[in-house]
């Protein structure tokens, strides 16, 4: 079973203050990593997808990286609109489904 | 505008009455699917298709139906809701599950079975 374990499951940062989130993975053969964004009261929002160990996305202030086993989404110098709850989804190879963590709730503080 | 729709938005209802929550999309694409968020348990997937007539099981399809007859329409259907369904559901659409699985979210239907 496909499985995604995220932390910290919150976060408050000063603003300017850089961190990162960490998603880490099992599953048999990804085929993909994603990245979501979802404000309160809403549907989450694409932000990026990797495919294999190594490759990097970037975004404004928001970088992700993929290893074999995790994922990390770096928020450099975060603003207050960064605040919200990111989620990371994994797709193995040779499956539609899409498994999903339970999110990290970052706050960024002006 | 590319969205996608979802109706109601809230819905409170009572244990066993059947109800419809609509999904729709105007991007053409192929691949839509359900999910319910609960605290503390994440998103989860209920169903998905494929492309029109093509639907399958996802994590919890247990007290659930959805149906494809048209690609831009996707509904859920409870046919005997129970209080353990009280949740909020998201539809998402894509245009292909072997594209960047880039998911557009509907806004999500707050439901509430009592």
């Amino acid at each position: 079973e496909d499985q995604v374990t995220q932390s910290p499951e919150a976060l408050r940062l000063q603003e300017g203050e850089s961190s990162s989130l960490n998603c880490s993975y099992t599953v048999s053969g990804l085929r993909g990593l994603f990245w979501y964004r979802q404000d309160p009261g809403k549907g989450p929002e694409f932000l990026f997808t990797l495919y294999s160990a190594g490759e990097e996305k970037e975004k404004e202030r928001l970088k992700a990286t993929l290893t074999k086993k995790e994922s990390f989404l770096h928020i450099t110098a975060p603003k207050p609109e960064d605040s919200a709850t990111y989620l990371c989804a994994v797709q193995a190879s040779g499956n539609n489904r899409l498994a999903f963590g339970k999110g990290n709730q970052v706050v960024v503080i002006p | 505008e590319a969205q996608v729709t979802q109706n109601p938005r809230y819905l409170i209802t009572v244990t066993g009455k059947k109800l419809t929550v609509t999904c729709s999309q105007n991007m053409n694409h192929e691949y839509m699917s359900w999910y319910r968020q609960d605290p503390g348990l994440g998103l989860r997937q209920i169903y998905y298709s494929m492309n029109v007539e093509v639907t399958d099981k996802g994590d919890v399809p247990e007290g659930y139906k959805v149906s494809r007859k048209e690609k831009r329409n996707f509904p859920l259907i409870l046919e005997s809701p129970s209080p353990n369904q009280t949740s909020l559901y998201f539809c998402a659409s894509s245009p292909s599950s072997r594209s960047s699985y880039e998911q557009y979210f509907g806004p999500g239907t707050r439901l509430t079975v009592t």
